[in-house]
């Protein structure tokens, strides 16, 4: 069974601080994503890596950097927290290749800035 | 420009009432679709895909490719079905990454 985790459910942070989310798969994964799902825009891919080191941008990646430095896990980085990156953060992996390869999904970290 | 639209934000019928979320997508190719499920409390997760062209939990959705439409039907609701449904799209690629429509919340009321 896949199993992707992330390191916190419910996070509050301040404006202007450094904010972490980190994310695992334990199924060898080579597609890892990060999303935001907020009410009435759906999910919104942030950045998404196909490969250690590797890293693309998604759609809405401003205000965010990542970090894949080992293949099981991908970091979401906060560099100054704005009130509007609260929101609920969803991480994503899959295997690379083939036609219909599902995304497994962990089960988010609802990240509010005040 | 890939895109994929949910019109409805909420969907509410009644149980034993027939079921249909809508979908379309724009897309030049030849996408894959997906239906993604997210039931409360739950992570989000695949419900199906158009290429395996399966029957799950009583849906099913058929591509038409005319219409650029995927939509998710049911005839009978069930009140579990009740959920957030994401309809998605997948183009010619090998990273994985696919395009997530609004989502459509689907009530069933008893």
């Amino acid at each position: 069974d896949v199993k992707v985790t992330q390191s916190s459910r419910y996070l509050v942070k301040r404006t202007g601080e450094k904010v972490f989310l980190e994310c695992v798969q334990d199924m060898d994964h080579e597609n890892m994503f990060w999303y935001r799902q907020d009410p009435g825009l759906g999910l919104r891919l942030i950045y998404f890596s196909y490969d250690v080191k590797m890293k693309e941008k998604g759609d809405i990646p401003e205000g965010y950097s990542v970090s894949r430095e080992k293949k099981e896990r991908f970091s979401l980085i906060l560099e100054s927290a704005s009130t509007n990156q609260t929101s609920m953060y969803l991480c994503a992996s899959s295997v690379s290749g083939g036609a219909g390869d599902t995304q497994y999904f962990g089960p988010g970290t609802r990240l509010t800035v005040l | 420009a890939q895109r994929v639209t949910q019109p409805e934000k909420l969907l509410s019928v009644f149980k034993g009432a027939p079921v249909e979320l809508k979908c379309n997508y724009s897309y030049s190719g030849s996408p894959e679709l997906f239906w993604y499920v997210q039931y409360s409390r739950q992570r989000l997760q695949l419900l199906l895909r158009h290429i395996s062209r399966e029957s799950i939990k009583g849906f099913t959705a058929d591509l038409n490719k005319g219409e650029t439409s995927f939509h998710l039907k049911k005839p009978f609701a069930q009140e579990e079905d009740s959920a957030m449904y994401y309809c998605a799209l997948r183009g010619v690629s090998n990273t994985g990454k696919l395009i997530f429509g609004q989502g459509t919340t689907l009530q069933v009321k008893p």
